[in-house]
């Protein structure tokens, strides 16, 4: 099936500072990418959908200034977590679908677990 | 998309039938019955998915009701790397994003 890879897997960074996620679809292009977060035991939440050369759609209650999503090319949505606090720890996820089809299922990347000291 | 209504947990038991059931009672005629599991501190992988009629692939069946108001993933013979957080997610046609509900989470015991 098609993949998509998350970089880092793991990172950990001190409060205040600001930490950049990587998405790509490796075989396959995506006009459109989705970031979810998820907190230990809870549901993956989506938090916003990148689009490619165009602005990101946040959803309700999700800080865009802070979460910084840019979709530069069909292959690769970056998400840069700004002035980072420890609530902001979690298991971040993004996901995208090849375009073919009207039912194509969607491809996560292996996810990114944030710490904040 | 239709709301998903899933138990939260089961038991199974390893090499027997895990039959994981779904309600989706406002599920419209267009609207994909999708099954993801997520296995601890990874991505949710994708399992199958289906419109109304029953499914088949290497890794699940996904048996969907005649009035497609709930439908059952079966793991024919469960095994121990079978156990994850199991999601049961309906989408329409053309909406990309997949909205996670909490999921079942299956144990399967030696």
């Amino acid at each position: 099936g098609a993949v998509v890879s998350q970089h880092p897997s793991r990172v950990i960074c001190k409060s205040g500072t600001s930490v950049k996620i990587e998405c790509r679809s490796l075989d396959f292009q995506a006009t459109t990418m989705f970031w979810y977060r998820q907190f230990p035991k809870q549901s993956l939440m989506l938090m916003a959908t990148s689009n490619e050369g165009s602005k990101a759609t946040y959803e309700q209650g999700v800080e865009k200034d802070k979460f910084l999503i840019n979709h530069a090319s069909l292959t690769l949505s970056t998400l840069t977590v700004t002035s980072a606090h420890p609530e902001d720890s979690s298991f971040y996820i993004c996901s995208a679908h090849p375009p073919q089809g009207v039912d194509t299922e969607a491809f996560f990347g292996q996810g990114t677990r944030l710490t904040v000291v | 998309d239709a709301k998903t209504t899933q138990p939260t947990s089961m038991d199974c038991a390893e090499g027997r039938a895990a039959n994981l059931p779904c309600n989706h009672s406002t599920i419209s005629g267009n609207e994909y019955v999708y099954w993801y599991r997520q296995i601890h501190s990874q991505g949710p992988q994708y399992i199958i998915h289906g419109l109304k009629n029953n499914e088949t692939n290497e890794m699940a069946s996904l048996i969907i009701t005649e009035d497609r108001k709930s439908s059952t993933l079966i793991l024919p013979h469960a095994t121990l790397r079978d156990t994850a957080v199991y999601y049961c997610i309906v989408r329409a046609p053309r909406n990309n994003d997949m909205r996670f509900g909490a999921g079942t989470r299956l144990t399967v015991k030696p």
